[in-house]
């Protein structure tokens, strides 16, 4: 089975702390996403990556950053939390833009800002 | 702007059929997808249309139709295990996915 991994389920940060969630995919995609889920609004993407070391940003980029080193790590980073950033992330992967592009989703983390 | 409209919620009863619409205005298209995600789960592939017409696969089936901006998912024999949301996205002239809210399935018995 197709597996993608979210670090954490669940996280209860303070404003100002520093956050990283990690996503690991074992379907040797090229392409990775971080998306936000927020009640009464589309998934919005955060940034993506189609290969080690690349990263483009997305819809709503401001106070988030990522990483991608290895193909099948990538990583949020929210480098001083804010209230308005307690979400659900959603990680996904996808096969080559050739193809339909069929995204395959994490459980998701679901963060909580004090 | 780009936009996907879908209902926000919608009940249904075990057994019956139900018709979960999509209407897209967005800068080119290369596809639409259906999702589905269940509460507190990570959103999974039902179907993707990038031509006309209708693709079944089951119980559910998609169609679409380009020339007005629309889709919808069919949803037949429901079952309780369908109550869960429906997410449709389309991908747009630069290959990426717009989402809609999604659409609240709720399944009566």
């Amino acid at each position: 089975d197709v597996k993608v991994t979210q670090s954490s389920r669940y996280l209860v940060k303070r404003t100002g702390e520093k956050v990283f969630l990690e996503c690991v995919q074992d379907m040797d995609h090229e392409n990775m996403f971080w998306y936000r889920q927020d009640p009464g609004l589309g998934l919005r993407l955060i940034y993506f990556s189609y290969d080690v070391k690349m990263k483009e940003k997305g819809d709503i980029p401001e106070g988030y950053s990522v990483s991608r080193e290895k193909k099948e790590r990538f990583s949020l980073i929210l480098e001083s939390a804010s209230t308005n950033q307690t979400s659900m992330y959603l990680c996904a992967s996808s096969s080559s833009p050739g193809e339909t592009g069929e995204l395959f989703f994490g459980e998701g983390s679901r963060l909580t800002v004090l | 702007g780009q936009n996907i409209d879908q209902p926000t919620e919608m009940t249904a009863t075990e057994g019956a059929i139900v018709q979960i619409n999509c209407t897209y205005q967005t800068s080119g298209f290369n596809g639409l997808f259906w999702y589905q995600q269940h509460a507190g789960e990570a959103p999974t592939f039902l179907s993707y249309n990038v031509l006309d017409g209708l693709e079944e696969k089951g119980r559910f089936s998609s169609f679409l139709s380009r020339s007005k901006g629309y889709s919808y998912l069919l949803l037949k024999e429901l079952q309780m295990k369908d109550s869960a949301s429906y997410l449709c996205a389309v991908k747009d002239s630069n290959y990426q996915l717009i989402w809609g809210a999604g659409t609240k399935l709720i399944i009566k018995p």
